[in-house]
């Protein structure tokens, strides 16, 4: 299957920093990428659709002001957790297919800690 | 709104077991379902995709099938070993291009 890429696949930050995620398609282009949220022991939560060269599309209850999402080329999409809090420290996972509705592929994972 | 529930959410066998899990979706009006394994603190494996039209795929000892009209589907694992030992997670794409997780099973094969 196709490869997406994510980096860092760890990091701890100090509270009030911001921290930057990426995510990239390695052997297709995607235009449009999606960023999932996972507590522990939990599934996965859909927090913003990425799609490239346009604004993202966020979810209900998702602060776009904290988690902002660039998607700059067809490759490589990337969150932004600003002004980051111990209550964001979460496992953050990236998604990407081409075309729409077809198989989707994850990211290896970010595990944030904030502390 | 969509909603997918996964049962049961924690299974524990003996290695060499044929297992079920049970994944339903609340809106049928879905392009495909998706079925992921997910070890530990790692992302996610495709395992299976069946489109909307699809009733079932196979992959090795992985067999899930679709029942699209009453929103079910189930993976079924032939001669469960150790190594089967994860959390898998049933997903549907519906409108819009986005998946829809269920809370996953938590799978534990023991030699």
């Amino acid at each position: 299957g196709a490869v997406v890429s994510q980096h860092p696949s760890r990091v701890i930050c100090k509270s009030g920093t911001s921290v930057k995620i990426e995510c990239r398609s390695l052997d297709f282009q995607a235009t449009t990428m999606f960023w999932y949220r996972q507590f522990p022991k939990q599934s996965l939560m859909l927090m913003a659709t990425s799609n490239e060269g346009s604004k993202a599309t966020y979810e209900q209850g998702v602060e776009k002001d904290k988690f902002l999402i660039n998607h700059a080329s067809l490759t490589l999409s990337t969150l932004t957790v600003t002004s980051a809090h111990p209550e964001d420290s979460s496992f953050y996972i990236c998604s990407a297919r081409d075309p729409p509705n077809t198989e989707a592929f994850f990211g290896q994972g970010t595990r944030l800690t904030v502390v | 709104k969509q909603e997918v529930t996964q049962i049961p959410a924690a299974l524990s066998v003996p290695e060499g077991e044929n297992l079920v899990l049970n994944c339903s979706f609340t809106d049928s009006a879905i392009y495909n379902l998706q079925w992921f394994r997910q070890d530990p603190g790692k992302g996610l494996t495709s395992l299976l995709l069946i489109q909307s039209s699809q009733r079932e795929q196979t992959s090795g000892r992985l067999n899930a099938s679709l029942d699209k009209s009453s929103g079910r589907s189930t993976l079924y694992i032939a001669a469960s070993q150790p190594g089967d030992s994860a959390t898998y997670l049933c997903a549907v794409t519906g409108g819009y291009n986005k998946l829809i997780f269920g809370a996953g099973t938590r799978l534990a094969v023991h030699p």
